[in-house]
């Protein structure tokens, strides 16, 4: 069964330090999610993409944040210069194959990002 | 905008007890309903959906009824394992590919 795959599974950095957290969607779908997870705190949004471009972004992903979709199968996350409260789990999403619905969105393992 | 309530946890329970973990949902229009099942160490997995009105999600032994009138989505199974200890989230989203909102999640633990 087709899943969606995130490397690093777990990526530790320096307080101001680049980072891309990258993700590869499932291979028919159209769009394409970033949420976060804080340590024992819910699931938030972070943004949305679809046909190259954002489509609905929450008021956390500020200009420290950026989405790219590069090439034909990855979708990558950067966060330019970290902070410690970026610390936490990061799922990708992807959802909408051409004629499905798009409505369920599956999610990939997520990466683990330690700031220190 | 949209919300989602879910039961505080955590929940312990005996295996082979009833499980119930209520969900309501604050939106406008029809969204979808989902329930998530995250286990320990691991991501999210779709566990059910519905998409409308009275529908039925259904897997693994667990059941969710999508209650308009209510407004609510609550997770049910009839007899739970070990294995069933998991983190739990419902979650809603809309069909033209929006977002989907969560609920703060309940720690389900099953003890032998």
């Amino acid at each position: 069964e087709p899943e969606v795959t995130q490397t690093p599974s777990h990526q530790v950095t320096q307080m101001g330090q680049e980072v891309i957290l990258r993700c590869v969607p499932i291979s028919n779908h159209l769009y394409f999610y970033w949420y976060r997870q804080i340590l024992g705190q819910k699931v938030e949004f972070l943004v949305s993409f679809y046909n190259n471009e954002i489509s609905e972004k929450s008021e956390i992903f500020d200009d420290q944040f950026s989405v790219e979709r590069p090439d034909g199968s990855n979708f990558t996350l950067k966060i330019r210069s970290t902070k410690l409260e970026d610390s936490a789990m990061y799922f990708c999403a992807s959802s909408g194959g051409i004629g499905g619905l798009t409505d369920t969105q599956y999610f990939g393992p997520g990466t683990r990002l330690t700031v220190l | 905008g949209d919300s989602v309530t879910q039961m505080e946890g955590p929940v312990t329970l005996s295996e082979e007890a009833f499980l119930t973990i209520n969900c309501t949902y604050t939106a406008t229009g029809y969204p979808s309903l989902f329930w998530y099942v995250q286990y320990p160490g691991e991501g999210l997995q779709l566990l059910l959906k519905a998409t409308k009105a009275d529908d039925k999600g259904s897997n693994k032994g667990f059941e969710a009824t999508y209650r308009k009138e209510t407004t609510s989505f609550h997770l049910e199974k009839g007899s739970v394992q070990v294995s069933d200890s998991a983190v739990y989230f419902c979650a809603l989203s809309r069909t033209n590919a929006g977002k989907s909102t969560f609920g703060d999640g309940t720690t389900l633990t099953v003890k032998p």
